[in-house]
Parts: C-alpha cells; sequence; structure tokens
C-alpha cells in the first residue's frame, strides 16, 4: 500500500528563516516521483517541486529544496528566506508506478513578521 | 495555457438534489483525477481516468458517485442523490503522465443541506 506520513500538523517560522517540513512514504515501486503542493487559504492547489526516485541530486526550484533521502524513505521540503506569503497548507504527494497520486495530511505553515 | 476548468465554482443544493461537477482538463493531457477535500480525510483520490477510460474507481464513495469522460476536453462527477456528508471541495486534476505533476482546477465547494 502506498503511504505518505507528514507528522507536523501546523509550524511556525519567522520572517526570513529556514524552515523543514517532514514528509515520509512508503512505497514498494521502484520508480516513483515525489511532490509538494502549497495550498494558500484562497484554495488553489500550487504545484512547487518534483523529486524523480532515480534523481541522485536534490531538487531546487528558487527559494524551495527538496531533501530527498531514499533509503530512509523521506522528502522534506525545505524553504529557504521565509516570506509572509509562504503561510499555507503544504502537501506531500507521491506518485507511484501506475501514475496514481497520493497525498498526506498536510502541514499548515504560518510565517511571523 | 488555460489551466484546468472546473464548474461551477460553488454549488449548494439539498439533500436528495441530484449534483454534476465539470472539469475541462488541460489540452494534451491525457491523465485526468477527481480528487475530494475534506477536514477528516484530507485529499482522497475518487477515480483517474486515461485517454478518456476509467483506470481506478475505487476511492469513489459508493454507487450514488459516477464519473464519465466522454472526449478527450471533458469530464462529469455526478452525485445522485446527494447527501450531507458529500460537502467538500471537489478538484479535478490532469498531466500527461510521467514526471509531470498534477496541474488542479479551483475546485468546486459543494454544501448539501
Amino acid at each position: 500500500a502506498q503511504k505518505i506520513t507528514q507528522t507536523q500538523p501546523g509550524m511556525f517560522v519567522q520572517e526570513k528563516e529556514a524552515v523543514t517540513l517532514d514528509c515520509t512514504y512508503d512505497t514498494s515501486d521502484q520508480s516513483y516521483g515525489l511532490f509538494w503542493y502549497k495550498q494558500p487559504s484562497s484554495g488553489e492547489m500550487i504545484f512547487l517541486i518534483y523529486q524523480g526516485s532515480y534523481d541522485e541530486q536534490n531538487a531546487t526550484e528558487g527559494r524551495y529544496s527538496l531533501n530527498f533521502q531514499k533509503a530512509r524513505k523521506s522528502a522534506n521540503l525545505v524553504i529557504s528566506a521565509s516570506q509572509l506569503g509562504d503561510s499555507a497548507m503544504y502537501f506531500c504527494a507521491m506518485r507511484n508506478t501506475g501514475n496514481q497520486f497520493y497525498f498526506g495530511t498536510g502541514t499548515s505553515l504560518t510565517v511571523i513578521p | 495555457d488555460a489551466g484546468v476548468i472546473q464548474s461551477p465554482r460553488h454549488e449548494v443544493t439539498e439533500m436528495g438534489q441530484e449534483v454534476t461537477l465539470r472539469c475541462k482538463p488541460i489540452s494534451g493531457h491525457d491523465y485526468l483525477f477527481w480528487y475530494r477535500q475534506t477536514m477528516m480525510r484530507g485529499l482522497e483520490l475518487l477515480i483517474y481516468f486515461n485517454n478518456n477510460v476509467p483506470i481506478d474507481d475505487s476511492g469513489m464513495p459508493e454507487d450514488r458517485f459516477s464519473a464519465k469522460m466522454p472526449n478527450a476536453s471533458f469530464s462529469t462527477l455526478k452525485i445522485q442523490p446527494s447527501e450531507p456528508r458529500d460537502s467538500a471541495v471537489y478538484f479535478c486534476a490532469s498531466n500527461h503522465g510521467g514526471d509531470s505533476p498534477l496541474h488542479f482546477g479551483n475546485g468546486t465547494r459543494l454544501t448539501v443541506t
């Protein structure tokens, strides 16, 4: 069974500081993908970053980076230099070999000025 | 690129009524997904299609729910009869498989009274 676990229901970070949002996954597939999405209070789902299971380097997209530790089955999102606009729900997702996407329960991030 | 288009944005209906949610995926995307988001259950995959064919509908809650994709540019999710516990935000998403992320519509907020 595929499973995504986000253990932090809520996180706080000071503006301009970095924050790490945790995600672990469980799969028996050899090929899979890991994604992070942001959901602001307005409700839309915004794609942030992607990591393939065979990628050896951690993915980066601007202030977002993905700390991928395959042996530990973790795919943590790191947001550097937090901004007030980063306050939102963040979802980790895994795509399996069959192109099915499974989502974690999300982490609510609040950036404090 | 117009993005994934969902309609209506909001739907309020009475218990027992039929509800139809609509989705237009991004042109060229051959996978289409329907998700339901609630506070209690998070993001649940209801059903997904590949090239207009339903691949996995194991997430459809019960027979009251049905989904169709008559062509590559249109899909519907129907609930008949609706119940208050169906109240949720329903998202449609699409991608073209492989490493591509899901692109989400803005969702339909359904309230069943």
